[in-house]
């Protein structure tokens, strides 16, 4: 019940496409869910994040979509551009304290020109 | 400023040495975690520190013992550790609180056990 599933495992997109990464979830006292960026030999880097009061949150070319019934969330990359390609980590956790986050399985994602 | 900083960037030990981490942040957050994280995989949690306090121990072994000096420094100290440690090792931090739990990691330290 604490997984989340992430897909596809890998991604390759041409320059100026969209790229899309799901997740999907089970536990429902998740309320709080984070999309991270990671280079080779770099630490991950918070992206964006959405919690399940609101389906759609958008900053630049990133857009999360949340599904609370379906208890799925997805990343969309517009116009995806070579410096994008990275590892995605969605991710979930409760809200309040400290908390121990549940992360995806992470999408290797690769913009070719 | 939402910079994490670890030292060392890169670190080479025998399974006899003792060595350690350091992790260090200045955003004021109260909540530091240690990560190891294999090729391939999503980070995995070791120990989270709340409040200077060790409040999660993901039954890590002994070989690992984490340590937070102060709100802003966390450590971890290494001895006898084997071949399959090897994994970079990252450091995060957060606020307490409602609606703050963003974490914040820092660029890792690899490690590799030889």
């Amino acid at each position: 019940q604490q997984q989340v599933k992430q897909s596809p495992q890998s991604l390759i997109v041409q320059k100026g496409g969209i790229s899309i990464i799901n997740c999907a979830y089970e536990n429902t006292a998740f309320d709080y869910f984070p999309w991270y960026q990671q280079f080779p030999g770099k630490g991950p880097a918070l992206l964006i994040a959405i919690r399940p009061d609101v389906s759609e949150k958008k900053e630049g070319r990133f857009t999360i979509s949340f599904n609370k019934s379906a208890k799925q969330f997805s990343l969309h990359i517009m116009d995806s551009q070579p410096g994008d390609s990275a590892t995605y980590f969605c991710a979930a956790s409760g809200s309040g304290g400290y908390q121990k986050v549940t992360f995806g399985t992470g999408t290797k994602l690769q913009v070719i020109p | 400023d939402t910079e994490v900083t670890q030292t060392p960037k890169h670190l080479v030990m025998g399974m006899t040495n003792k060595k350690s981490l350091k992790c260090e942040q200045h955003m004021g957050h109260r909540a530091m975690y240690w990560y190891k994280q294999k090729a391939k995989k999503p980070p995995e949690l070791m120990f989270v520190y709340s409040y200077e306090k060790l409040s999660i121990n993901e039954s890590v072994p002994s070989r690992f013992s984490p340590e937070c000096p102060n709100s802003s420094l966390l450590n971890l100290h290494l001895h006898a550790l084997q071949p399959e440690d090897s994994a970079l090792y990252l450091c995060a931090s957060s606020q307490v609180g409602s609606l703050q739990e963003t974490q914040y990691f820092g660029p890792g330290t690899r490690l590799l056990v030889l």
